[in-house]
């Protein structure tokens, strides 16, 4: 069965370095999206991305975060200056369809680690 | 912002009972989604839901989406062990992809 796959597993890096997390879509899939879980929380939404631009952000979503698909495959979540509270699980999900019966199906996830 | 209540935050039952839980909201959603998350995986569909009234199984699963809109229930009859994990509804409003998710309930079954 296709699926999302995230790499790293687990990131481990110092404050204020940048970090990119990787995600490879299921493969015909148009809409990305990106989710974090801060430990014992719920998942809240970073970013929707389709068609090469970002169709929604949250809050969270600051200028410190970027993303962007560089080839086919790949979508990548940029954080540019970690900060301890960057901590978190962080998912990628994608979908075949837009709004009308969007059924989103998630990554393992990548554990950042900000020290 | 809009935010998803869930209910109990945990239940701890015996393997072969019925289990319920449910999600409210103070907002209108068009889809409600219900996921399980097993430690150290991401969120996996389980049933999806995109008209009030709608009642919908998946096997041994069955839920519900209100008919305000404000409102899901899931249900799990002759609880597993494998149907531990956390449990977390998700609503979509109209002309978003964004998902907003519940607070999560916790569900341990023992044997």
């Amino acid at each position: 069965e296709p699926e999302v796959t995230q790499t790293p597993s687990h990131q481990v890096t110092q404050m204020g370095q940048e970090v990119i997390l990787r995600c490879v879509p299921i493969s015909n899939h148009l809409y990305f999206y990106w989710y974090r879980q801060i430990l014992g929380q719920k998942v809240e939404f970073l970013v929707s991305f389709y068609n090469n631009e970002i169709s929604e952000k949250s809050e969270i979503f600051d200028d410190q975060f970027s993303v962007e698909r560089p080839d086919g495959s790949n979508f990548t979540l940029k954080i540019r200056s970690t900060k301890l509270e960057d901590s978190a699980m962080y998912f990628c999900a994608s979908s075949d369809r837009g709004p009308a019966k969007n059924i989103q199906y998630f990554g393992a996830g990548t554990r950042l680690s900000v020290l | 912002g809009q935010q998803l209540n869930q209910s109990p935050q945990s239940m701890f039952i015996q393997e072969g009972e019925d289990v319920s839980m449910n999600c409210t909201s103070s907002s209108i959603f068009n889809t409600w989604l219900w996921y399980k998350q097993d430690p150290g995986e991401g969120p996996v569909l389980l049933i999806a839901l995109y008209k009030a009234g709608e009642l919908t199984s998946n096997g041994r699963l069955t839920a519900q989406f209100g008919i305000t809109r404000k409102d899901s229930f899931l249900n799990i009859s002759a609880s597993i062990p494998s149907d531990v994990g956390i449990y977390f509804c998700a609503g979509r409003s109209y002309n978003t992809d964004k998902l907003i998710f519940g607070t999560g309930t916790r569900l341990q079954v023992f044997p």
